[in-house]
């Protein structure tokens, strides 16, 4: 079955500590996303890759880091320096052309202990 | 900016009945607008794509509508069943920096529709 794998499911993360969540596609889209989701709000830009190697910010970056090594992958990376971390996760992908459709993974819920 | 609302932020209805949700947008140049369903505590599941030149699509109980020029998108769920509960959110595809495009969402319709 074609689709986006993120893991884990959920995820608890101590003071201080940095904490990668995972983002698989086999779609073969060349465009993946990250949002943030937070109770009662639309989901937010975290960071977004139209290729291999390349990524950009999005609306809500500062805390967050990303890598593009791979096609199928998008690991998105929540460092200390994020405040409040404590949220829902999602990883999406699309062709890059304007009219595409997205697909989305089941999310990942990060919660701060 | 481009902003998007979704009307009413709840809703609560009968099962059977026909329903409305609304989404309206603030910047009229968007490249498409797409539906999704999210159940609680899981990802988003595409309903309906819109392209900007398109006025409508359908998908069995599900309709919805595009008017680029008012901002407005409505989706409407015909004889609404209990699975229908569910959080329903519109997204428009809009130019990013550098060339690029995004997803902009509203903050979602939750729906309930008791037996």
């Amino acid at each position: 079955d074609g689709g986006i794998t993120q893991s884990p499911k959920y995820l608890f993360r101590k003071e201080g500590q940095n904490v990668t969540l995972s983002c698989e596609q086999n779609l073969n889209h060349d465009a993946m996303y990250w949002y943030r989701q937070d109770p009662g709000q639309g989901l937010r830009l975290i960071y977004y890759s139209q290729i291999v190697n390349d990524f950009q910010k999005g609306d809500i970056a500062e805390g967050y880091s990303v890598s593009r090594e791979k096609k199928e992958s998008f690991p998105l990376t929540v460092t200390s320096a994020q405040k409040n971390p404590t949220a829902f996760y999602l990883c999406a992908s699309r062709v890059p052309g304007q009219g595409a459709e997205a697909f989305f993974g089941q999310g990942t819920r990060l919660t701060v202990v | 900016k481009q902003e998007v609302t979704q009307i009413p932020a709840a809703l609560s209805v009968p099962e059977g009945e026909n329903l409305v949700l609304n989404c309206s947008f603030t910047d009229s140049a968007i490249y498409n607008l797409q539906w999704f369903r999210q159940d609680p505590g899981k990802g988003l599941t595409s309903l309906l794509l819109i392209q900007s030149s398109q006025r409508e699509q359908t998908s069995g109980r599900l309709n919805a509508s595009l008017d680029k020029s008012s901002g407005r998108s409505t989706l409407y769920i015909a004889a609404s069943q209990p699975g229908d509960s569910a959080t329903y959110l519109c997204a428009v595809i809009t130019w990013f920096s550098g060339g690029y495009n995004k997803l902009i969402f509203g903050a979602g319709t939750r729906l309930a529709v008791h037996p």
